[in-house]
């Protein structure tokens, strides 16, 4: 079945760094692309989205590019800020079903330090 | 307010007691879905609404647990005869309607089975 891999956390970083969270992902079909963010004590929240090759998502600062030939989708930002401080979920979707039937990685927790 | 809400925000049962929650979702919103976390994973699909047709249910959702969505609008999931490995952490999400909407999520019932 379709599956999200990404990179185990935490990432700790100091603010005005440059982030990259790695994410690949194994869909049969053609998914769209998705990262959330939760940051603490709220629910979850649609941070960028791709929905074909090529694709780039973009929102605050973050950037992903929808790499087919890799199956990859990785989160970056070129200068971190103490309030990113969250956890941050890849997800797929296959359009396929007709509905948001996402499948997410298991999180990658970042830390940014003042 | 007028994100997704849940209730309550924290359960803690015995095992072998029923449970439900609640999800009232962003009104207007047709679609609405279930997801659960456990402890270091990402979330999991559950079940999925069209108003009030529960038209996906995940091979997670055992014969133990039941969801309805009465006349479209707030959602329940009922777990009976809890066991331990329950303990997760419960998420509904609406949206709209459309391919590639943003899914909006509430923040969750956390349930603990003693």
């Amino acid at each position: 079945g379709d599956s999200v891999t990404q990179m185990e956390g935490p990432v700790t970083l100091s603010e005005e760094a440059f982030l990259t969270i790695n994410c690949t992902y194994t869909a049969t079909g053609y998914p769209s692309l998705f990262w959330y963010v939760q940051y603490p004590g709220e629910g979850l929240q649609l941070l960028l989205k791709a929905t074909k090759a090529d694709d780039k998502g973009s929102n605050k600062g973050f950037e992903a590019t929808y790499r087919k030939e890799t199956t990859s989708f990785h989160l970056e930002k070129g200068s971190v800020q103490v309030s990113d401080s969250a956890v941050y979920f890849c997800a797929l979707s296959d359009l396929g079903t007709g509905f948001q039937k996402l499948v997410f990685g298991t999180g990658t927790r970042l830390l940014v330090s003042p | 307010d007028t994100g997704v809400s849940q209730d309550p925000r924290h359960k803690i049962t015995k095992r072998g007691q029923n449970v439900t929650f609640r999800c009232d979702p962003i009104s207007e919103h047709n679609r609405l879905y279930w997801y659960r976390q456990t402890l270091g994973q990402g979330p999991e699909f559950l079940t999925y609404f069209q108003n009030e047709a529960q038209l996906e249910k995940s091979r997670l959702l055992s014969d133990r647990f039941s969801a309805e969505r009465p006349k479209g609008s707030f959602s329940t999931l009922e777990i009976q005869r809890t066991e331990q490995g329950d303990s997760a952490m419960y998420l509904c999400a609406s949206s709209p309607g459309q391919i590639n909407e943003k899914l909006f999520f509430g923040s969750g019932t956390q349930l603990s089975v003693l």
